[in-house]
């Protein structure tokens, strides 16, 4: 299977920063990543898929990069309703496996 | 306006089998290229697919879990299911249906979501 790592693993930032969040796959997997929002208590939403396609009703603060077994979220400016945790899937070959998650909080 | 929602048993015993339904609305299980799925959380955790269901009845399963699951359709009801064998408390988790973006095996639309504790 492969194995997808992501860093930080938490971090706290102030409402207007500039976020940056990094996942790494355990092999090249171009373009087949997401990212996914989760809140406590609620489903995962999706943010981004094919590395860079904002899905449909997702504001477009949210940003994805990268390619072969690197790839970024960026938030451009976070805001109040972001704080939570981001995880990366890589859907390129089975079984589907995500990241373990970037925790984030709102100073 | 797509919408998902689980349904079956909070409490497993070990050993016992997992039925876990979800009531679906907004689009057809008979269209081509939908597919439909499970996922699951363990407490704390990041979520594991689990498996898939196409339109056309082909079904990918997670190679870990595979001998244990079972995941079946029925678009009378606009229902799916899964079936999980053996359960343990390992199991425990929030469990998930979702549909799958057309033309990527990934989830678009999750379900609220229903904890199973596997406990005796």
């Amino acid at each position: 299977a492969i194995r997808m790592t992501q860093s930080p693993s938490s971090l706290s930032a102030s409402t207007g920063d500039r976020v940056t969040i990094t996942c790494r796959a355990s092999q090249d997997i171009t373009p087949y990543v997401a990212w996914y929002h989760q809140k406590p208590g609620k489903a995962p939403k999706l943010l981004i898929y094919a590395a860079t396609t904002l899905q449909s009703g997702v504001p477009s603060r949210f940003s994805g990069s990268g390619s072969g077994t690197d790839f970024t979220l960026t938030l451009s400016s976070l805001q109040s309703e972001d704080f939570g945790t981001y995880y990366c899937q890589q859907y390129h070959s089975y079984p589907f496996t995500f990241g373990p998650g970037t925790t984030v909080d709102i100073k | 306006q797509i919408t998902l929602k689980e349904s079956g048993p909070t409490l497993v015993e070990p050993t016992q089998t997992l039925t876990l339904t979800c009531n679906f609305s907004g689009f057809s299980l008979t269209s081509y290229g939908v597919g439909v799925g499970w996922a699951r959380q363990p407490p704390g955790k990041a979520p594991e697919w689990l498996a898939f269901i196409y339109w056309d009845d082909e079904k990918r399963y997670n190679p870990s879990l595979q001998s244990r699951l079972t995941i079946t359709k029925d678009t009378s009801k606009n229902q799916f299911h899964l079936t999980m064998t053996n359960m343990d408390p390992v199991d425990t988790a929030t469990y998930f249906c979702a549909h799958r973006l057309r033309g990527a095996d990934l989830f678009d639309y999750w379900g609220q979501g229903t904890l199973v504790t596997v406990s005796s």
